[in-house]
Order: C-alpha cells, then structure tokens, then sequence
C-alpha cells in the first residue's frame, strides 16, 4: 500500500524556518516524481515545488522561489522542504504529493499534511 | 502562468441528481487536465487525469470530458459520499501547475 507521511510542521514565527520531511512506503520511491501542494485555510490547493525521481530536476512557484529548497533522499525514501524567510502568507496545509509517472502528469497519492503556522 | 476558471463556485444538488462542474484553461492545455475531490479534513483525491481516464477504483458515476481550454466533469446520479469540494489541474508543460478555485457541491 503507497503511504505518504509529512511532518516536521509547527509553529514558527515570520522570518524564521522549518523543514518539511515526507516519508514514503509501498512503492520504489527513487522512481517517482515527488511534489509539494500547500492549502491556506479555507483556501484552495496551490502547487509549490517539484523534484525529478534523481533529484536532478527542480522547478519552484514564484510564491516561494528563493525561500524554500526542495531535495530527496533516495536511501531514506524521504522527500524534503526546507523552509526559510517564513511569511505569515505562508501559513497553510502542506502535502507531498507523489507524480502518477505518465503523461500527462497527474498526482496520485497525497500525504495526509503537515500544518505550518507562521504568526507572531 | 496558466489560468484555470472552475464553474461554480458552488453548487446545491441532492441525492440523485446529474452534477456538471466545468473548467476553463486560459490557453490550450490539450488533454493535460486533472480532476480531484477533496472532503473536509482530507487529502485531495484524484479521480479523473488526462481529462477523461478513470482513475483506479473511482465509480464509474463520475466521468471528465474537454480538451484544449473546456473541460467538464459529471456526476451521473450524486451519492451521499460526492458531497465534497472539487479541483481542476492543468500540468501542461514546465511548472507551475496550477488548480482551479474549486467547487463545493453541498
């Protein structure tokens, strides 16, 4: 059974960082393409990072671009976010989200979320 | 960044009823159009990818039709487990691959 398992989320004050972990199971994770999806509460779901199966591709929302830094570690089975510069804009639900590996591109699986709280 | 408009917002249907939710890509997007559905406190759900395949294990009420900018799903006769909030996905091309606002069936 494909299982997805974020942590890592709390609550942080604007400025300051948090790092996101996913661990994935029942399935060869070095193979797929991994995501991140955020929801602000009440909001709806907006796409913020992708990572390649190697690792060796990488693209970013603008939203985030320059703050956060998406990587994987294959021998773990574990897709990372770091955070930093925390905004209070960026309160929200985080998902992984792993890649349905056809085209076109889907997200099959999603983790049940991590909640980052950014407040003073 | 490519716009995807979702009609309606919401939506009141009962039991039974045939629901048609649309989504509009601000360009052509082919067939590069996902539908998922989401219940309160859950993760999203795929349902429909490549604007019309069935994802595994979803009913067979539910069905995605469209391609290029109109794209439409159904609900052949609502059940009580579809009351739920709706997304379209575009992943046409590079990122950012991005959703529709939604839309609540309630």
């Amino acid at each position: 059974e494909v299982q997805l398992v974020e942590s890592g989320g709390g609550f942080v004050q604007p400025g300051g960082s948090l790092r996101l972990s996913c661990v994935a199971s029942g399935f060869t994770f070095s193979t797929y393409e991994m995501n991140w999806v955020r929801q602000a509460p009440g909001k709806g779901l907006e796409w913020i990072s992708y990572i390649s199966d190697n690792g060796n591709s990488i693209h970013y929302a603008d939203s985030v671009k320059g703050r956060f830094t998406i990587s994987r570690d294959n021998a773990k089975n574990t897709l990372y976010l770091q955070m930093r510069s925390l905004r209070v804009d960026d309160t929200a639900l985080y998902y992984c989200a792993r890649d349905i590996n056809k085209i076109p591109r889907a997200f099959e699986y999603w983790g049940p979320g991590t909640l980052v709280a950014v407040s003073s | 960044d490519i716009q995807m408009t979702q009609s309606p917002s919401s939506l009141s249907a009962s039991v039974g009823d045939r629901v048609t939710i649309t989504c509009r890509a601000g360009q052509s997007i082919s067939i590069f159009l996902h539908w998922y559905q989401q219940k309160p406190g859950k993760a999203p759900r795929l349902l429909i990818y490549a604007a019309s395949l069935l994802q595994s294990g979803v009913p067979s009420r539910f069905s995605g039709s469209g391609s290029g900018t109109d794209f439409t799903l159904t609900i052949s006769s609502l059940q009580p487990e579809d009351f739920a909030t709706y997304y379209c996905q575009q992943t046409y091309t590079l990122p950012p691959w991005t959703f529709g606002q939604g839309t609540k069936v309630e």
